[in-house]
C-alpha cells in the first residue's frame, strides 16, 4: 500500500470555527489532491498540487484553502467550517501528470455541528 | 466539461457475472479508469483502458469503447467481498485532474 495517511481520521466543530486536515504521504510523488465524498456525489475535487508551493483549484474549491511547503505534506483548511462542509475529506497522490492511478489515504470524517 | 453517468445501484448472485457500465462525456480524453471502495475505506484504483477492447486482471475486466464514450467494468465468479461501491474516472480537458461518477453500489447477495 501507497504511504498516505490523514490526520485526524475524525473530528467534529461548531460552525465558524478554523479546520486544517493534514495529508502526510513517504511516497515522494509530486502531485497530491484533496477530494469530498458526499452520498450521490462521487469524489469530487477540491485543490490540487502539482508542487512545492503550487497549488490549484478544483471543481468545489469555494470555502476551502491549501498549502504544500514540503513534497509530502497537502494541508487543507477550512478558514470558517460551515455545515454544507460536513463531508468524507480524502487525500491521494499520484506520481506525474500522466499516471492514471491514483492512491487515496484512509479519509478524514469531519462533522460540523 | 466533464460528465459521467453510471447506474446507482447493482445487486447479484454470488458466483454470478455483472457489468457495471459508464457513459462520459469530455472534450479530451486520456483514458477511463475503474476504483473499488467498501463502505468506510479509501478507494482503491482497479483498471486502467486507454484504448478500445478489453482488458483483463484476474476475475476483472474493463472495457472501452471510444467511438462510444462507453466503458464497463466486469465481475466475474462474484464473492461477497465484491460488495462495495465502484467508480469510473477519466481525466479533464487539460489531462491533469480526475473527474469521478458517481458511483455503483454493488451488492453480492448469499
Amino acid at each position: 500500500d501507497a504511504g498516505i495517511t490523514q490526520s485526524p481520521r475524525h473530528k467534529v466543530t461548531e460552525t465558524g470555527t478554523p479546520v486544517t486536515l493534514r495529508c502526510h504521504q513517504t511516497e515522494n510523488h509530486r502531485y497530491m489532491y484533496w477530494y469530498r465524498q458526499d452520498p450521490g456525489h462521487g469524489l469530487r475535487l477540491i485543490h490540487y498540487s502539482y508542487g512545492v508551493k503550487d497549488t490549484d483549484k478544483g471543481e468545489v474549491s469555494d470555502g476551502y484553502s491549501v498549502s504544500r511547503s514540503k513534497t509530502e505534506d497537502f494541508l487543507l483548511t477550512l478558514e470558517s467550517a460551515t455545515s454544507s462542509q460536513t463531508s468524507v475529506y480524502f487525500c491521494a497522490i499520484s506520481e506525474d501528470k500522466q499516471a492514471y492511478e491514483q492512491y487515496f489515504g484512509p479519509g478524514t470524517r469531519l462533522t460540523v455541528t | 466539461g466533464q460528465s459521467l453517468e453510471q447506474p446507482s445501484e447493482v445487486t447479484a448472485v454470488e458466483g454470478a457475472i455483472v457489468q457495471i457500465n459508464c457513459t462520459y462525456q469530455t472534450s479530451g480524453f486520456y483514458g477511463l479508469s475503474w476504483y473499488q471502495q467498501h463502505d468506510g475505506g479509501a478507494p482503491t484504483f482497479l483498471s486502467y483502458n486507454a484504448l478500445d477492447g478489453l482488458e483483463e486482471t484476474g476475475r476483472f475486466s474493463s472495457f472501452l469503447s471510444r467511438s462510444d464514450s462507453y466503458g464497463y467494468l466486469l465481475l466475474q465468479e462474484l464473492q461477497m467481498k465484491d460488495s462495495a461501491s465502484y467508480f469510473c474516472a477519466v481525466r479533464d480537458n487539460y489531462g491533469q485532474n480526475f473527474v469521478f461518477g458517481p458511483g455503483t453500489r454493488l451488492s453480492v447477495l448469499p
